[in-house]
């Protein structure tokens, strides 16, 4: 089965400052997802990642896939307390049956201080 | 245009009971999927229905189970509950089933089982 490695585990840093969070697949990807969440509530879609290579760019998040497609990584720039939360990384799964299915890391919980 | 809704919000069980969690798709979303969420496991996929047919099925014991009516809401049984499945269950709607189908998640169900 997939499993997906986040790291760190957790990050506090200072307001104004850049991070990086890694999401690594023991399996090639075939569809990455970046989803933040806030601490007890819904998950909010942030990107997907394709293809090998990909990058993608929200607002001040960036989000890559390596050329293998085994690991990702979600970078933060000038960070603000509104980036705060857990960010999880999910791997799309296609079943027997052709639908998808979402197997998750165990998140990045990520808090800035002003 | 309405979110995914999740009813009720927070709910207290105790063992031995059984639960019903409700849960309203974007409107013209045919997809729906359940997720448990816990501190130990993180985000684990229950199951997916789509028009009214299940599509997938998580690692979960046979008393977890659901359903879906023809206005693509969904319904969610957990049958004697027991300690462990105290956790945040969030459902997520698509437009479809199949492949980079983005997922929209509603705010979820806290389940307390004492």
């Amino acid at each position: 089965s997939q499993e997906l490695e986040q790291s760190p585990q957790s990050l506090i840093v200072q307001e104004g400052k850049n991070l990086t969070i890694n999401c690594t697949s023991s399996k090639t990807l075939y569809g990455l997802y970046w989803y933040k969440q806030k601490y007890g509530e819904g998950l909010i879609f942030l990107m997907m990642l394709q293809k090998g290579g990909e990058e993608k760019s929200h607002e001040k998040i960036t989000a890559k896939l390596d050329e293998k497609k085994q690991q990702s990584s979600l970078h933060i720039t000038a960070s603000q307390p509104s980036h705060a939360g857990i960010y999880l990384c999910g791997a799309a799964l296609i079943t027997q049956g052709g639908s998808e299915k979402l197997v998750f890391g165990k998140g990045m919980k990520l808090t800035v201080n002003p | 245009k309405a979110g995914v809704t999740q009813t009720p919000r927070y709910l207290i069980k105790t063992r031995g009971q059984q639960v019903t969690l409700s849960c309203s798709p974007i409107s013209g979303h045919r997809s729906v999927s359940w997720y448990q969420q816990t501190p130990g496991q993180g985000l684990q996929f229950l199951f997916e229905y789509f028009s009214e047919t299940q599509r997938n099925k998580g690692n979960f014991p046979g008393r977890f189970s659901g359903r879906q009516f023809s206005n693509s809401r969904s319904e969610m049984n957990v049958s004697t509950l027991e300690l462990g499945d105290s956790a945040l269950y969030l459902c997520a709607s698509s437009f479809t089933s199949g492949r980079y189908n983005e997922q929209f998640f509603g705010p979820g169900t806290r389940l307390t089982v004492l």
